[in-house]
């Protein structure tokens, strides 16, 4: 069965970097996206941007453009979220996410991984 | 940016009945929007896609329609644990894909 496995929770420091990372299993990695989702404590979700595993092209909400760089590794079908600059208002949980066939730009986000919290407080 | 307006934001419901969720979009998603299921500490879960494909593994009780810009999710006779916050959500026009702001649902 496909499966998102996330890393373990962070804390950070204002002005600090955090990097995220989704195993996958259970597909081929290089056929879907992988979307990262953030939500912030008690609030909504809110799209980051997408990693097309195969060409490693991406694509990010205008809000995180120049903070946020999406990679992957094929070697391993582990994608990677890394969010610099990092402010209070960064606490969230992050997702990654999985399901859109990246042959027909399909944006489908059927799977999920379980979650990263992050901390930023000084 | 497409914006996605759930209503109500609260429904308090008791077991047995129905429940019917609605998603307005600010312009035409088509038939692109999706919902999803989100318990207390848990990933979101899809249970409806392209408007009302359910998901693997989800249950009849829960069906989708509409198309355009007003979509609403039904479930037909609640369980205690339907209890969550369900989320729509539109793939037809991005960057960004965009969220509604959720509607809890409370089983009585």
């Amino acid at each position: 069965q496909v499966q998102l496995v996330q890393s373990g929770a962070e804390v950070k420091k204002p002005g600090a970097s955090v990097k995220v990372s989704c195993k996958t299993s259970g597909y081929t990695f290089t056929n879907d996206y992988i979307h990262w989702v953030r939500q912030a404590p008690g609030q909504g979700l809110e799209w980051m941007g997408w990693i097309n595993p195969n060409s490693g092209g991406t694509n990010y909400a205008q809000k995180f453009q120049g903070r946020v760089t999406l990679t992957r590794d094929t070697s391993i079908s582990t994608a990677s979220m890394e969010l610099s600059s990092l402010r209070s208002d960064d606490t969230a949980v992050y997702f990654c996410a999985s399901g859109g066939n990246t042959l027909s730009h399909d944006m489908r986000l059927d799977y999920w991984g379980q979650g990263t919290l992050v901390t930023v407080s000084s | 940016e497409i914006v996605l307006t759930q209503s109500p934001a609260t429904l308090s419901l008791s077991p047995g009945e129905r429940a019917t969720l609605s998603c307005r979009a600010s312009q035409t998603v088509d038939i692109y929007l999706a919902w999803y299921q989100q318990k207390p500490g848990q990933a979101p879960r899809l249970l409806i896609y392209d408007a009302s494909n359910r998901a693997t593994g989800i249950p009849a009780r829960f069906s989708g329609s509409g198309s355009g810009t007003d979509f609403t999710l039904t479930i037909s006779s609640l369980e205690p644990e339907d209890s969550a916050v369900y989320y729509c959500q539109q793939r037809y026009k991005w960057p960004p894909i965009t969220f509604g702001q959720g509607t809890r649902l409370e089983i009585k």
